[in-house]
């Protein structure tokens, strides 16, 4: 079945350094990669999302990468600050109208 | 506030006991989605409408759990006959023609 794998699970920057998170995706079908952030008690919320057609897709501190091929994708953070900190999670689709799979998430934490 | 509302926020009840939550979409959009999210995972999706028309159901969902949405607006998740194993955030999320889902602040529900 559809699966999406997120690594690491946990991860600790110190302020202004930079955090990575990798998800694999096992239906080579999806075409549709969202990055959600979720702080505690709240919703997920969008940050960056990537479509297949693209390969790197940058906003900012945050930039997202596809590898189709390999189908992996990765979340990248820079000068990362205290309000960073969070709970990350990838997700693939195939698209709007169809289910999106989530990742088991990533709890970042940003020390100042 | 515009975004989408879930109702109740939280619910307590007991094993045996039946419950209904209610999700109101973003008002013009036309898709609407459940998902249910335990601690320390990503949410995990259990169906999709389009209109009134429900498009998917996850596997994983049992004969237990149905869903509505009568009139294309609102939608109601019914879990009948709680067990514990069923305590959980549900979510709801919406969208039309984009691809981001625009997620609810959820429903907690404890199943004592």
């Amino acid at each position: 079945g559809e699966n999406v794998e997120q690594h690491p699970s946990t991860l600790s920057v110190q302020e202004g350094d930079s955090a990575v998170i990798k998800c694999t995706y096992s239906d080579s079908a999806s075409n549709y990669f969202p990055w959600y952030k979720q702080e505690l008690g709240k919703r997920p919320q969008l940050i960056i999302d990537i479509r297949s057609n693209v390969g790197e897709k940058k906003d900012q501190r945050i930039a997202v990468t596809l590898n189709k091929t390999a189908k992996h994708f990765s979340l990248h953070i820079t000068e990362t600050q205290p309000e960073d900190s969070a709970v990350y999670f990838c997700a693939a689709s195939m698209g709007g109208g169809f289910k999106t799979i989530f990742g088991a998430g990533t709890r970042l934490f940003v020390k100042a | 506030d515009t975004g989408v509302s879930q109702n109740p926020r939280h619910k307590i009840t007991k094993r045996g006991q039946n419950v209904t939550f209610r999700c109101d979409p973003i008002s013009e959009h036309n898709r609407l989605y459940w998902y249910r999210q335990t601690l320390g995972q990503g949410p995990e999706f259990l169906t999709y409408f389009q209109n009134e028309a429900q498009l998917e159901k996850s596997r994983l969902l049992s004969d237990r759990f149905s869903a509505e949405r009568p009139k294309g607006s609102f939608s109601t998740l019914e879990i009948q006959r709680t067990e514990q194993g069923d305590s959980a955030m549900y979510l709801c999320a919406s969208n039309r023609e984009s691809y981001e889902q625009y997620f609810g602040p959820g429903t907690r529900l404890t199943v004592t």
